[in-house]
């Protein structure tokens, strides 16, 4: 099956930093990146994804990057705040609607 | 409102006590799963669901039982839990095809086995 690394498992930033989130991929066969946010005690709603024909997405301060002959796909949030504060996931999901999540990374946001 | 919901929220119980955590979405998906959420793991799916009557295993199935009997119903079911399944379950369901492939989540269960 595929397996989804994610790096790194706790970011703090200034506000007003940007903040990166990096993950790769085994299987090439994966066509579909989606990333959640998790707050706390809710569950993870997806902010941003990208299918394998794409590049790059952007959607106001949040961006994905996707690089599929090196198999690694990056969230990119610019010009943070306070409530980008939360927990996000990483997930690759191919043909058969199997979804696979990475480990997560704690994201703080300091005032 | 568009939602997946999830009971209990919260469940304390001992080992060996059968359980069952509902999941019950109004969106008209056709696609369910159940994930399980553990510190450093990430979230794992446990089994889903493509359709009514049509079931299939995850990445981690041991311990546990689902049944899609109507569209919008996906219960995981503990025959004999053990401690080691004490985790943050979460339910989903999406659309099968099109292009959207968000999952939409249920706001979590909580299970301690003791």
């Amino acid at each position: 099956g595929e397996n989804v690394e994610q790096h790194p498992s706790t970011l703090s930033v200034q506000e007003g930093d940007s903040a990166v989130i990096k993950c790769t991929y085994s299987d090439s066969a994966s066509n579909y990146f989606p990333w959640y946010k998790q707050e706390l005690g809710k569950g993870p709603q997806l902010i941003i994804d990208i299918r394998s024909n794409v590049g790059e997405k952007k959607d106001q301060r949040i961006a994905v990057t996707l690089n599929k002959t090196a198999k690694h796909f990056s969230l990119h949030i610019t010009e943070t705040q306070p409530e980008d504060s939360a927990v996000y996931f990483c997930a690759a999901s191919y043909p058969g609607d199997q979804f696979y999540f990475g480990t997560g990374t704690s994201l703080t946001v300091i005032p | 409102e568009a939602q997946v919901t999830q009971n209990p929220r919260y469940l304390i119980t001992v080992t060996g006590k059968k359980l069952t955590v509902t999941c019950s979405q109004n969106m008209n998906h056709e696609y369910m799963s159940w994930y399980r959420q553990d510190p450093g793991l990430g979230l794992r799916q446990i089994y889903y669901s493509m359709n009514v009557e049509v079931t299939d295993k995850g990445d981690v199935p041991e311990g546990y039982k689902v049944s899609r009997k109507e569209k919008r119903n996906f219960p995981l079911i503990l025959e004999s839990p053990s401690p080691n399944q004490t985790s943050l379950y979460f339910c989903a369901s999406r659309p099968s095809g099109g292009l959207s492939g968000e999952l939409f989540f249920g706001e979590g269960s909580r299970l301690t086995v003791l």
